[in-house]
Parts: structure tokens; sequence; C-alpha cells
């Protein structure tokens, strides 16, 4: 596509449920991130794909949290057993490399997750 | 640690006056810096990456700037307007391998 689409743009669950996050990279970008950022807060690093592989889980805050990619396309965030403190928007990136060398990222409008 | 510190944390600015953010990062080996602009609600976008040797670079109203011996970055938006009302994260890579180092953003609000 044109850009990175993410979704649901919005999504509000319970706390204890599972939620799963979608991530559609702009085609041919092998490089796939995903960030948190809390309200108010600057971007936190989660994870990083190279085509379908993961070099970098450092970011993921717990074993909850996990992330897979297929095709060198397509990214799922999931989180389990959700709690509040996972509230915030979840941006996810791409680019052409990792690190996007000289053209940056190109960032997705992020899903808003509330777990109430 | 690699840090980014940006300041002001927020500022308000009366539309079609200049203003200045600040960026002071410790991230080494350095690699480039990237400023982007993040409306509320959106993804951050892209305004400017600059390398080691580039010292000024401009994308329409902003210029950005980079002193690598201090460590320091400004973006200069010049003429503003109700629309540069945003975020703006100030982002820096090193040569390794490590993830960006993101700053956590300047609030611009832009009132008439």
């Amino acid at each position: 596509g044109a850009g990175v689409s993410q979704s649901p743009s919005n999504k509000v669950t319970e706390k204890g449920k599972d939620v799963e996050l979608r991530c559609d990279p702009i085609s041919g970008h092998t490089a796939l991130y995903w960030y948190r950022q809390r309200l108010g807060q600057g971007l936190e690093f989660l994870i990083y794909f190279q085509g379908n592989s993961a070099p970098d889980k450092s970011g993921l805050p717990s074993d909850r949290f996990s992330a897979e990619r297929t095709g060198e396309s397509v990214s799922t965030l999931t989180i389990q057993r959700t709690q509040q403190e996972d509230s915030a928007v979840y941006l996810c990136a791409s680019s052409l490399a990792y690190r996007g060398s000289q053209d940056g990222y190109t960032f997705g409008s992020g899903t808003r997750l509330t777990v109430v | 640690k690699n840090q980014v510190e940006q300041s002001p944390q927020s500022l308000i600015i009366l539309e079609g006056k200049n203003c200045t953010l600040q960026c002071n990062y410790t991230v080494s080996p350095f690699s480039n810096l990237r400023w982007y602009k993040q409306d509320t609600g959106r993804g951050p976008v892209s305004l400017t990456i600059m390398t080691f040797s580039e010292n000024t670079k401009s994308n329409g109203r902003y210029t950005a700037t980079l002193d690598a011996d201090t460590k320091q970055s400004s973006l200069h938006i010049t003429a503003s307007q109700l629309s540069d009302s945003a975020s703006y994260i100030c982002v820096v890579s090193n040569t390794g391998n490590t993830p960006l180092v993101f700053g956590k953003g300047t609030r611009l609000s832009v009132i008439a």
C-alpha cells in the first residue's frame, strides 16, 4: 500500500483479555518496527523485524508481549492478559532496510489501546 | 547511556511568529539525527535527516541545524502556521545495531 496501515485504530479491552494489533507495512519494506507511546511520553522501542525474523526483541516489556511477521509483510503484536499499564498508542513503522538508512521510517497512525 | 533530551517540553506561540526547538543528545558513536512531526492521533512524519557532516538542512519553513561537536540540534520554524501545532520529536541513531533513540518531543501550539 501507499502507507503503513494499522488496525484497529482504537481498541478498548477489559483487563485480563488478550488483544492483537495488526500492521501492514509499505510493500517492499523489509524492516518493520513496533513502538509504544504512553500519554505524554516519547516512543518506546518494542521489537523490530528484518524480513520475518526478529533480531531485536529487547524492548518487549514482559512475556505477555509477543509479535510475529509473515510473508515479509503483515505483522501482529499480541498482548496477553492485558493490564491497565498496557494502555498506550502502539505505533508500527517500516523502512526499506534496518534503521532506514537515509530514508527514515514511515509510521502508521497507531492503535490506541485502552485497558479498563 | 544513550539519551536524547528535548526542550522546551511545550511551547505556545502566535501565528506568524518564529520559534526554535532544541535537542541535546549523548548517543555515541553518532550516525544521524532526524526530526519528526507528530500530529495528534497520527504517527510521526519525517521532516529532516542529518548526518555528521551536515550543519544545516531545510524543508520548507523548517530548518534543522546540527553541531556534532556539542551534540546539539535545533529545529527552527519560520512564519508559523496553525497547522504547525504538533509534537516535534528528535531521533538519534548510532553506528551500531541498537534501536534509534527517541526524545520525548516538544509539544508546539500555534494560536491565532
